[in-house]
Formats: C-alpha cells, structure tokens, sequence
C-alpha cells in the first residue's frame, strides 16, 4: 500500500531550537495537509496545500511556523524558535482534491515533538 | 466554518456487541463528504468509511455502517461484532466539497470518541 511518510518519528528538542519536520506524500496526490494533535485542542489544521501552492496557512502561527512545498514529494513544516506550547504530535496527510473524489486522505503517523 | 461536534467523549462495549458512535455537524454547504477516522494508540490515522452528501445510501464497509441523516446533520457510526482490535480514538471528520468556498478541501475534525472493548 502506499504510504505518507513522516520524519522524525519523534522529536526532543529544547526551547528555543529549530524544528524542521518532513513529509513525503504519496505520488500523484495533489494536497498535502499538515494538522497538530494535541490533548486539548484535539486536530487542528495548520497550512494546506494545492499542487504545492498554499491554500490555507490561517490556522499556523506566522510568527514562528512555516510550511513550504519545495517539490511535489516533499512538504516541510518548520519551527523557529520552538517553545513548550508546540509539544504535539504533528501529522502530514496527502490525497487528491480533483471534482467529485470519493477518496479520504491518507495520513502519515506523525512526528510526536516534545519542546523542553 | 464548518463544525463537527462528538458529544460522547468515551464508548465502551463488550466484544462481539454493537455500538453507535455519534457525530453532529454544522454547515451551510450542500455538496460535502463525511469520514470516520480510527486512531489506535499507534496514532496512525486509519479511514474507516466515507460518505458522499449527495448519496442516499448509507455508506457500509464490513462491520461498519453509518447512519447519515442530511437533514438533521448527523453521521453516526455503528460498529457491528465489535472486536478488541477495535478499541481506538474514533473521529468524525467533515470535508467540504465546495470549489468555489475558501475551505474546499478542508478536512474538519471532531474532538474524537475513545472507544474501549471489553473482552
């Protein structure tokens, strides 16, 4: 089966550090989606992209995070300066956004980022 | 926005019964897609079955079925033979089917349902 694949698995890092986060979706999917799981909050979408262009970064703290899209099979998710509060697991997911499609997204299993 | 609501924070049933987990959700759009989400303590996010708005039918895959009602907005699951391998995280998700709207695309999660299997 094909897969997304997240790295780091885990991540512990302490305040202050950067945070770089990789993603590599599966080929020919089109959108790529980064959410933050947390305890509270639950699944929040951060930035989504569309053949690599930013649709949605609304729900991302510009003042540190940053998404990009280098190329069609990477998407990174970066942190500067990282702080306790983005102690999280991070997800990437990928599928395709085209008309009427009747597939769900497939998710990676995530970067799990401890700031201490 | 969009809002999915999951009012029951934690399930529990005994192997080989049923349960019904629900889902609410809040919308002014027409043309949407439903999910349900397993999230066993791996943490990897499994799909587990998927309904299209536009479709009477409601979607089934093995021992899941759901029970969509449009007109309420409700998307419940119903798990059917329920088995250990079930007890997960179970979430709701809504994605909006709207090309034109600024969340097209966008996957709109619930606060999740811990479901627990008793042998």
């Amino acid at each position: 089966d094909a897969r997304v694949t997240q790295t780091p698995r885990d991540k512990v890092t302490e305040m202050g550090q950067e945070v770089t986060m990789r993603c590599q979706p599966i080929l020919g999917h089109n959108t790529v989606f980064w959410y933050r799981q947390t305890m509270m909050q639950g699944l929040e979408l951060l930035a989504y992209f569309r053949n690599r262009a930013p649709l949605d970064d609304s729900g991302m703290p510009k003042d540190r995070f940053s998404a990009e899209m280098p190329d069609a099979t990477l998407a990174t998710l970066k942190i500067q300066p990282s702080e306790p509060r983005d102690s999280a697991v991070y997800f990437c997911a990928s599928g395709i956004l085209s008309g009427r499609t009747i597939y769900g997204y497939t998710f990676g299993s995530g970067t799990r980022l401890t700031v201490v | 926005a969009q809002t999915v609501t999951q009012s029951q924070p934690e399930m529990s049933v005994q192997e080989a019964e049923t349960v019904t987990l629900s889902c609410t959700y809040d919308t002014s759009e027409s043309d949407y897609y439903l999910f349900w989400y397993k999230q066993p303590p791996s943490r990897q996010m499994i799909l587990v079955i998927r309904q299209e708005a536009y479709k009477q039918q409601n979607a089934t895959e093995n021992r899941f079925s759901v029970n969509f009602q449009k007109a309420a907005k409700s998307f419940s699951l119903k798990i059917s033979d329920s088995q250990l391998g079930d007890a997960a995280m179970y979430f709701c998700a809504y994605r909006s089917d709207n090309a034109g709207g600024t969340s097209y695309g966008k996957l709109t999660f619930g606060q999740g349902t811990i479901l627990t299997v008793h042998p």
